[in-house]
């Protein structure tokens, strides 16, 4: 089954710094992957998602992630943080057997330093 | 296009009664997913609809969980015998249908059981 990994559950950053949160995926087949954010009580929001077209993603709110097969990674990243950023990240994998659930990493708290 | 929606927010309940969710999905969307999160930990998969049937449900979904989607539209999430175990965040998402689309979350509904 696919899976990924999250390191780190706590992000300090300072505002103005980059910002840079780890995913290392498992799967048997191309994966799609995801980063989604979720601010205090309440839901999901997709930030990006990669498909297998370009490997160089853009998303919502100037993140950015890169997926490297070689190192099974879709790191995300940020070059300036926002007070805004402050919120929990989650990395998913989805399934490839049909029905789409997705796996989710246990998430990064990202803190944001004034 | 007004989202995903769930309701009630939050829900707090005694251990042994019967709880009831329910979700809203974006109009057009024929899947329907129910995801559980506990704090600290990113959401897992319980079971997801396409139109009105359930194809798949996780080994998570004890006998004491039931879920419907009559006629394809809502869905609602039915907890019964509540645990102390059962307290967590329940989310629903919807997508069109079509391979590993993305997921539109709701805002969730809390649970807590006394």
């Amino acid at each position: 089954a696919q899976s990924v990994t999250q390191l780190g559950s706590h992000v300090s950053v300072s505002e103005g710094a980059l910002v840079l949160l780890r995913c290392n995926y498992s799967s048997s087949v191309p994966p799609y992957l995801f980063w989604y954010v979720q601010y205090p009580n309440q839901g999901l929001q997709l930030l990006l998602k990669y498909t297998s077209a370009a490997t160089l993603v853009k998303g919502i709110n100037g993140f950015e992630a890169e997926f490297k097969k070689s190192e099974t990674s879709f790191h995300l990243t940020k070059p300036s943080a926002h007070m805004s950023d402050a919120a929990e990240y989650f990395c998913a994998v989805s399934d490839h057997y049909g029905n789409n659930r997705l796996a989710f990493g246990k998430g990064n708290q990202v803190v944001v330093i004034p | 296009d007004t989202g995903v929606s769930q309701n009630p927010r939050h829900k707090i309940t005694k251990r042994g009664q019967n709880v009831t969710f329910r979700c809203d999905p974006i109009s057009e969307h024929n899947r329907l997913y129910w995801y559980r999160q506990t704090l600290g930990q990113g959401p897992e998969f319980l079971t997801y609809f396409q139109n009105e049937a359930q194809l798949e449900k996780s080994r998570l979904l004890s006998d004491r969980f039931s879920a419907e989607r009559p006629k394809g539209s809502f869905s609602t999430l039915e907890i019964q015998r509540t645990e102390q175990g059962d307290s967590a965040m329940y989310l629903c998402a919807s997508s069109l249908g079509l391979d590993r689309e993305t997921q539109y979350f709701g805002p969730g509904t809390r649970l807590l059981v006394l």
